[in-house]
């Protein structure tokens, strides 16, 4: 398997632009967490979903923030106006469990590096 | 609510030397608990896992790490360190009713001098 795949690597936007961060979970996984990794506030869980529906937003910072996963193979994270504060280093993570033991492991992709200028 | 606690942002070591890294957490019921490794420019790759049973958890790449209740500490130990550990080093701790909310530790920075 390839692993969690997150497009772009690399984005560099202007203040107000719409950004949209994807992410391909591994295959068979159940379930998706987007992190925001920044150096003031280290790695912050931002939103998860299971079986594709979202479970937990409460860190999501406010509403310029979306996410979605309209399928178990693909999910975005929108921003949408962007503000120079947003620029970080977004993760998207999935893992595979049931009951509870829904998270045995959590697999990383390589990240997203959201610059606005 | 859960909370991880890293006291070393930054450890150095020489080559060869014994490691430990420092892991404290609070959370209400049984954790589960992770130590997780970041290259530069990388993601976080899984080096090990406490979910129940022996207190003692084996790795990847040589490292090991305790959990001790009483202290609510789960450190990460590696006997001889190598060149290619320098990397970044968190600690988190899974909540929520599948454990699957990580919260993770501040991190610790690892530099290995020759």
């Amino acid at each position: 398997d390839a692993g969690v795949i997150q497009s772009p690597r690399h984005e560099v936007t202007e203040m107000g632009q719409e950004v949209t961060l994807r992410c391909k979970p591994i295959s068979g996984h159940n379930s998706l967490f987007w992190y925001r990794q920044t150096m003031m506030r280290g790695l912050e869980l931002l939103i998860y979903f299971n079986n594709n529906v979202p479970i937990d937003d409460s860190g999501m910072p406010e509403d310029r923030f979306s996410a979605k996963m309209p399928n178990a193979s693909f999910s975005t994270l929108k921003i949408q106006p962007s503000e120079p504060r947003d620029s970080a280093v977004y993760f998207c993570a999935s893992s595979f469990g049931q009951g509870a033991a829904m998270n045995t492991e959590a697999f990383f992709g390589q990240g997203t590096r959201l610059t606005v200028v | 609510a859960q909370s991880v606690t890293q006291p070393d942002i930054h450890i150095t070591v020489s080559e060869g030397a014994s490691l430990e890294l420092r892991c404290n957490y609070s959370y209400g019921a049984t954790p589960y608990l992770f130590w997780y490794v970041q290259s530069p420019g990388q993601g976080l790759q899984l080096l090990l896992k406490y979910f129940s049973g022996d207190t003692l958890v084996q790795g990847i790449k040589g490292f090991e790490a305790e959990f001790k209740r009483s202290q609510s500490s789960f450190n990460l130990r590696k006997p001889s360190v190598h060149w290619s550990d320098a990397a970044e080093y968190f600690c988190a701790v899974g909540a929520g009713f599948g454990n699957e909310k990580l919260t993770f530790g501040t991190g610790t920075r690892l530099t290995i001098i020759p």
